[in-house]
């Protein structure tokens, strides 16, 4: 079964306005981290933020924000004031904590245009 | 400075070949993660290893093998079995230890099999 679902293939953006990608998941485990990152066109998965299951309050990072509504298992990225170095593909990503063996579950990713 | 590096940036192989792609890290990093990324898709897990001398099979391991015989280097040889090797494929590594430990990636090499 999928755990991680993004279910925006692309989107498009006006420079300097706010962006949101959805990210949805499935886990019976009640200790996870939720993790997003970001691929430009050459390749390289940059971390952007994280968010553990158990934080009482939302993780921001500068620009970015994660918008975690436990109950409906949504761990959606908010990017604010869009910049053209925003364009490419973004990722979430899972950890279920219970199985101690760190590995991520990557959704299919949503690709990102911002527009001048 | 610290980090993971991966070579070749592009390999070009003939069909019925085996090829080994490089992973190095330099972070003593105990943990290090082999993924296959085909166009516009997310990424699949081939194996991983914890620790030096131990690795598990992940999601697609099939026609993939690994070993880790030191900490900095988990080497993934792409063998003649795997029947669509053409992919970009992405090694990271993260501390054992810490819930809320992000992967580290390298830059990735690009498989094209002619």
């Amino acid at each position: 079964a999928q755990k991680i679902t993004q279910t925006q293939p692309g989107m498009f953006v006006q420079e300097k306005e706010a962006v949101t990608l959805d990210c949805t998941y499935d886990t019976s485990d009640p200790s996870y981290g939720l993790f997003w990152y970001k691929q430009p066109s050459s390749g390289e998965m940059i971390f952007l933020i994280y968010q553990g299951s158990y934080d009482q309050q939302n993780a921001t990072e500068g620009r970015y924000s994660l918008n975690f509504q436990k109950a409906r298992k949504s761990a959606n990225l908010v990017i604010s004031a869009s910049q053209l170095g925003d364009s490419a593909m973004y990722f979430c990503a899972m950890r279920e904590l219970s199985s101690n063996d760190y590995k991520l579950s990557f959704g299919a990713g949503t690709t990102v245009t911002v527009r001048a | 400075d610290g980090g993971i590096t991966q070579s070749p940036k592009y390999l070009f192989r003939k069909e019925g070949q085996n090829v080994t792609l490089s992973c190095e890290q330099n972070l003593n990093h105990d943990a290090m993660y082999w993924y296959r990324q085909d166009p516009g898709q997310g990424l699949r897990l081939i194996y991983y290893s914890q620790i030096v001398n131990d690795f598990q099979k992940g999601d697609i391991a099939e026609g993939y093998s690994v070993s880790r015989e030191k900490k900095e280097s988990f080497p993934l040889t792409v063998t003649s079995a795997q029947k669509n090797p053409t992919a970009f494929y992405l090694c990271a590594s993260s501390p054992r230890q810490g819930a809320n430990n992000e992967q580290f990636f390298g830059p990735g090499t690009r498989l094209t099999v002619l």
